[in-house]
């Protein structure tokens, strides 16, 4: 069981935006500004696409877009395009640990 | 460009001992934490632990007693000592670098681990 809770699978059409969330607790989420986002596809490492809850890292696209309210962050995609289509994962410093959502299935209809 | 290469994983018996390296290459390495992850088949990822720059780590509940993650600066290895494994323990890992709190901006392309009798 992920310390971090998200959606197993969102999806959207071409064109759309979706927004994937990820819930976390007091000693965590609520707790730091430190939360990042991590696109896998299939058989490949991750990719940070979103640090320190907002920040896009250069080379992403800024079709992406993080944000954070209490113990909650959140990823948008707007724009969707087919080659978004992968596992997303919530990522936050919790005291001197890290911890990982169960990652979001993200299908591009 | 900035490399990181994850390397000796294999297939070994569970309660057996196996250790991983991390090369990494153009970057200054002693400058930066290192962080090791896993993903088990099919599953999520999962932070196993980091080492910072002067030598501070820490583990995930997990792995803590059985794992050790040290560092060669010299060599500008990161390694990963995995002893008393279990078969829970099976899993693609993989290496970081840190460039912040939870800000890991570059990956290996992670080296197989099997815990199988």
């Amino acid at each position: 069981q992920s310390a971090l809770t998200q959606p197993r699978s969102v999806s959207g059409s071409p064109g759309q935006s979706v927004t994937i969330s990820c819930t976390g607790t007091s000693t965590d989420l609520s707790g730091y500004n430190y939360v990042s986002w991590y696109q896998q596809h299939p058989g490949k490492a991750p990719k940070v696409m979103i640090y320190d809850v907002s920040k896009r890292p250069s080379g992403v696209p800024d079709r992406f877009t993080g944000s954070k309210s209490g113990n909650t962050a959140s990823l948008t995609i707007s724009g969707l395009q087919a080659e978004d289509e992968a596992d997303y994962y919530c990522c936050s410093y919790a005291g001197r640990l890290v911890e990982f959502g169960g990652g979001s299935k993200l299908t591009v209809l | 460009e900035v490399q990181l290469v994850e390397s000796g994983g294999d297939l070994v018996q569970p309660g057996r001992s196996l250790r991983l390296s991390c090369t990494a290459s153009e970057f200054s390495f002693g400058y930066y934490s290192m962080s090791w992850f896993r993903q088990a088949p099919g599953k999520g990822l999962e932070w196993v632990g980091f080492i910072r720059t002067f030598g501070a780590t820490e583990y995930a509940a997990s792995v803590k007693g059985r794992f050790t993650i040290s560092r060669d600066d010299s060599k500008t290895i990161a390694y990963l000592q995995m002893n008393s494994l279990k078969t829970e323990d099976t899993a693609v890992y993989y290496c970081t670098r840190d460039r912040g709190y939870v800000y890991f901006d570059y990956w290996g392309q992670g080296t197989l681990v099997t815990v199988s009798s």
